[in-house]
């Protein structure tokens, strides 16, 4: 099975950098996606990991450690428009299909 | 529109009736997932397809959840005899597998209510 947990909520002031942890235990793994869902909309994909190490995309960057089952979703020079919720996301191994398990998400509220 | 689309996007249901709720994916995509999502979870697996068959439909709750895909491109959802724990938003995603990862899009959910 798939266990992922994830912070309820998270606070941060705009121009701040705010870190939000996915840590997850699973019976099989072959990456980990970050998906990004505002209030009342679809999730939308942010990144995605499969190796160890730091993914950097503009002002959001990912990293992920296999061996601790650890993952972390950086947000730096914090915008108001990045209040949302974060999604963490497993994927098991190849199969011919994925079927992705969610987190809970973590909802993030930017203050002026 | 290039995205994937879902109607209707708000339903509002009595116990015990049937509903149908329908995705649109984007053209060409032969992966379709549909999800389920309470409010302050994550989105929940109920089915996969790729192409007209569902493999995998091990995240439906229940018999009375089926879900359809006859050619190969729109998919219907549907739910008879709803009950009130049924009321959530349901999503629909879609991939075209021929990145690594497998990048789902999601449509904009169909917000359903039973009374």
């Amino acid at each position: 099975g798939q266990n992922i947990d994830q912070p309820t909520e998270m606070t941060a002031t705009e121009g701040a950098i705010v870190q939000i942890n996915c840590t997850y235990q699973t019976s099989g793994f072959n990456g980990l996606f970050w998906y990004q869902q505002h209030a009342g909309e679809a999730p939308t994909f942010l990144s995605y990991n499969v190796l160890d190490g730091l993914e950097e995309k503009g002002r959001f960057s990912s990293f992920l450690s296999r061996s601790k089952g650890y993952s972390y979703l950086l947000l730096k020079e914090l915008q108001m428009k990045d209040s949302a919720s974060y999604l963490c996301a497993v994927r098991p191994p190849s199969g011919g299909y994925q079927k992705v398990t969610f987190g809970t998400g973590t909802k993030l509220q930017v203050i002026p | 529109g290039a995205g994937v689309s879902q109607t209707p996007s708000n339903k509002v249901t009595e116990k015990g009736k049937y509903v149908e709720l329908r995705c649109d994916p984007i053209s060409g995509h032969t992966a379709l997932y549909w999800y389920r999502q309470s409010l302050g979870q994550g989105p929940e697996f109920l089915i996969y397809f790729q192409g007209t068959g569902a493999a995998d439909d091990s995240g439906l709750p229940n018999d009375r959840f089926f879900a359809v895909r006859p050619e190969g491109s729109v998919s219907t959802l549907k739910i008879q005899r709803t009950e009130r724990g049924d009321s959530a938003v349901y999503l629909c995603a879609s991939s075209s597998g021929e990145d690594s990862y497998n990048e789902q899009f999601f449509g904009p959910g169909t917000r359903l209510t039973v009374l």
